[in-house]
């Protein structure tokens, strides 16, 4: 079945260092990636987008890449700072269908 | 500031009680939707709506109602709580079904 899932569930990085986030989905008909960020108490925020059509895409400091050979999605932070401590999902879109399918995500923990 | 307001922020309520879920989005988004968020299992929808006037169900509809009279807002109604009904439910909406989706910061509703 469907399913979009997380290699690590915690990852600890070195403030100032990259991290590496990372998703594999089986879905090969999705056609739409999400990354999305949650801090404790507060609703999921959208970070970066790729449409299946792209293998990568740049924003802010972040940077998403997507293997659909493998159904791989990654999210790379640059120079992370505290701010950037929480839990991340990725979530995978076939616009067929209405459904969002959201991955258990990873907690992302900075130390200082 | 734009965005979605979700309201009460939190809730007890005595299993078998009605209880009704308020979103509204001033982003002038056609499409909302309604999530619950478990431990472990991530986020699901309950019920989306692609546009005014117009619901449909979600992978985890039942024993749930929406409806969507306006552009704006999408409640989400519990006819009869049960104690499985208790989690963090999110409110998200998007200009279509084939752009990020937005969230609101949640109601935390525990049925006892």
């Amino acid at each position: 079945g469907e399913s979009v899932g997380l290699h690590l569930p915690t990852l600890s990085v070195q403030e100032g260092d990259n991290s590496i986030i990372n998703c594999a989905y089986s879905n090969s008909a999705s056609d739409y990636f999400i990354w999305y960020k949650q801090e404790s108490g507060k609703g999921p925020q959208f970070i970066i987008d790729i449409r299946s059509n792209m293998d990568k895409r740049q924003g802010q400091r972040v940077t998403v890449l997507l293997n659909k050979t493998v159904k791989h999605l990654s999210l790379q932070i640059a120079a992370t700072q505290p701010g950037d401590s929480a839990v991340y999902f990725c979530a995978e879109k076939d616009f067929g269908n209405e459904k969002l399918t959201f991955g258990t995500g990873t907690r992302l923990t900075i130390i200082p | 500031i734009a965005g979605i307001t979700q309201a009460p922020t939190s809730q007890i309520l005595a299993a078998g009680r009605r209880m009704t879920l308020r979103c509204t989005q001033d982003m002038r988004h056609n499409a909302m939707y309604w999530y619950r968020q478990d431990l472990g299992l991530g986020l699901r929808l309950i019920h989306y709506s692609n546009t005014a006037g117009t619901t449909g169900k979600g992978e985890v509809p039942d024993g749930y109602s929406v409806s969507r009279a306006n552009t704006d807002d999408f409640p989400l109604t519990l006819a009869s709580a049960v104690p499985s009904q208790t989690s963090v439910y999110f409110c998200a909406s998007s200009v279509n079904r084939a752009q990020p989706q937005h969230f609101g910061d949640g109601t935390r509703l525990s049925i006892l």
